[in-house]
């Protein structure tokens, strides 16, 4: 029972590089979303889809792309890199939730570290 | 904006101790609740949440009080145990958003002999 799965786990940058940050889930979830982590910072929602074929921007999207061709997959791709990019990065996924009140539990995949020298 | 605030940074509690994390939120529209727990290298896990029609939910040594007159809710550990420490993360979110989670700073706990 794999889960969220990212890949890769760490990767180091170059300032303008450009790179993919792979996520897939094995559950089945309409949801999935990506976000940042940053010291003191909590995290904070780039960008999160509700079902393939849409995606929609969160709370800090610029630099970053996604799309979602299939349930499984969400990947995000950084366009050119920025040292202010530097962060851990989750992929989450879940049920849709259903009525006022209820959500659903959000599963968080293990990271990605980038660091963009 | 910060749209979920979370109190205290960093927290030091002894074994058996209560330890207690507080949030407080902005916005109205807000109708899920729950905290989160990350271990060192891990994303982070649900613990437990509430729903604004609760005042507190139990959960083994976990209870969540939600105060919804005051914007605010706290986590509290019972019988706190050093494998309790972690990072916990507060969030909100409104229902049927696409895990749209509002994330609190996080407190970092440590549960020392």
């Amino acid at each position: 029972n794999a889960g969220v799965t990212q890949t890769p786990k760490f990767q180091v940058l170059k300032t303008g590089q450009s790179m993919t940050l792979q996520c897939a889930q094995d559950m089945n979830h309409e949801y999935m979303s990506w976000y940042r982590q940053d010291p003191g910072m909590g995290l904070r929602l780039i960008h999160y889809s509700v079902g393939a074929g849409i995606t929609d921007q969160g709370e800090v999207p610029n630099g970053y792309n996604v799309s979602r061709s299939t349930t499984e997959d969400f990947p995000l791709r950084l366009l050119s890199a920025a040292p202010s990019q530097t962060s851990v990065y989750f992929c989450a996924s879940s049920y849709h939730s259903m009525g006022s009140g209820t959500g659903n539990t959000i599963y968080f995949g293990e990271g990605s570290w980038l660091t963009v020298v | 904006q910060q749209q979920v605030k979370q109190s205290p940074q960093s927290l030091i509690v002894q074994k058996g101790g209560i330890s207690i994390i507080n949030c407080a939120y902005e916005n109205t529209a807000f109708d899920y609740f729950p905290w989160y727990q990350q271990f060192p290298g891990k994303g982070p896990a649900l613990l437990i949440a509430i729903r604004p029609d609760v005042s507190e939910k139990k959960e083994g040594r976990f209870t969540i009080s939600f105060n919804k007159s005051a914007k605010q809710f706290s986590l509290h550990i019972m019988d706190s145990q050093p494998g309790d420490s972690a990072t916990y993360f507060c969030a909100a979110s409104i229902s049927g958003t696409a895990s749209k989670l509002t994330f609190g700073t996080g407190t970092r706990l440590q549960v020392t002999l």
